[in-house]
């Protein structure tokens, strides 16, 4: 399997800062890779997919860019609905897997 | 809009079978797409378990194929999840997704603990 590792696993930002998050892929995955969103008690939602196509509905705060193993996600201007979780996915190869998440708290 | 709506047994027992369905509404569960299920639980995060296509065709996660299996009933417009031999390895909050690797829309979840 894939396996896909994300950093940092929690940090605390505040509102208006541009927050990158990061995602490596234990081999290449060329540009196969999703990210979404998570708040708490809900399901996730997809923000980003091709590893820099933003899917239809979410704001152009979030961007992801990358390609092979390396890869991020970056919110320009962060708001006080950004609060959640965010996990990466690799969508190259069955079994599709995912990062473990990084949780973002709003100072 | 479509919308996924999952149900079943909130509580199974260790050894027993875990059965859930996932309501499609909003649109045909024939249409052109690929419908899976994916679990999340604090211990092992969020794991893709498998997919199927309208066709009936799946795939499953190769670590849970042995004990998995998805259906598909057109007439109710719904998808179904059987798993096996459950242990506590196995509790989580199981969601169905629409799409295959990209999954574009979620249900709520359903949780799901196995214990005596």
């Amino acid at each position: 399997d894939i396996q896909m590792t994300q950093s940092p696993s929690s940090l605390s930002a505040s509102v208006g800062d541009r927050v990158t998050i990061t995602c490596r892929a234990s081999q290449s995955i060329t540009k196969f890779l999703s990210w979404y969103q998570q708040k708490p008690g809900k399901a996730p939602k997809l923000l980003i997919y091709a590893a820099s196509n933003l899917q239809s509905g979410v704001p152009s705060r979030f961007s992801g860019s990358g390609s092979g193993t390396d890869f991020t996600l970056t919110i320009s201007s962060l708001q006080p609905e950004d609060l959640a979780t965010y996990f990466c996915q690799q969508t190259d190869k069955a079994p599709y897997t995912f990062g473990q998440g990084t949780k973002l708290e709003i100072k | 809009q479509v919308q996924l709506q999952e149900s079943g047994p909130g509580l199974v027992k260790p050894s027993g079978t875990l059965s859930l369905t996932c309501a499609v509404s909003g649109g045909s569960i024939s249409s052109s797409t690929w419908w899976s299920w994916v679990r999340q639980s604090p211990r092992k995060g969020l794991e893709w378990i498998g997919e199927i296509y309208q066709s009936g065709t799946t795939n499953y996660n190769p670590s849970l194929k042995s004990r998995v299996t998805i259906s598909v009933d057109k007439s109710k417009n719904q998808i179904s999840l059987i798993l096996t031999s459950v242990t506590a390895a196995d509790t989580a909050v199981y969601y169905c997704a629409r799409g295959s690797g990209r999954f574009v829309g979620w249900g709520q979840g359903t949780r799901v603990t196995v214990s005596s």
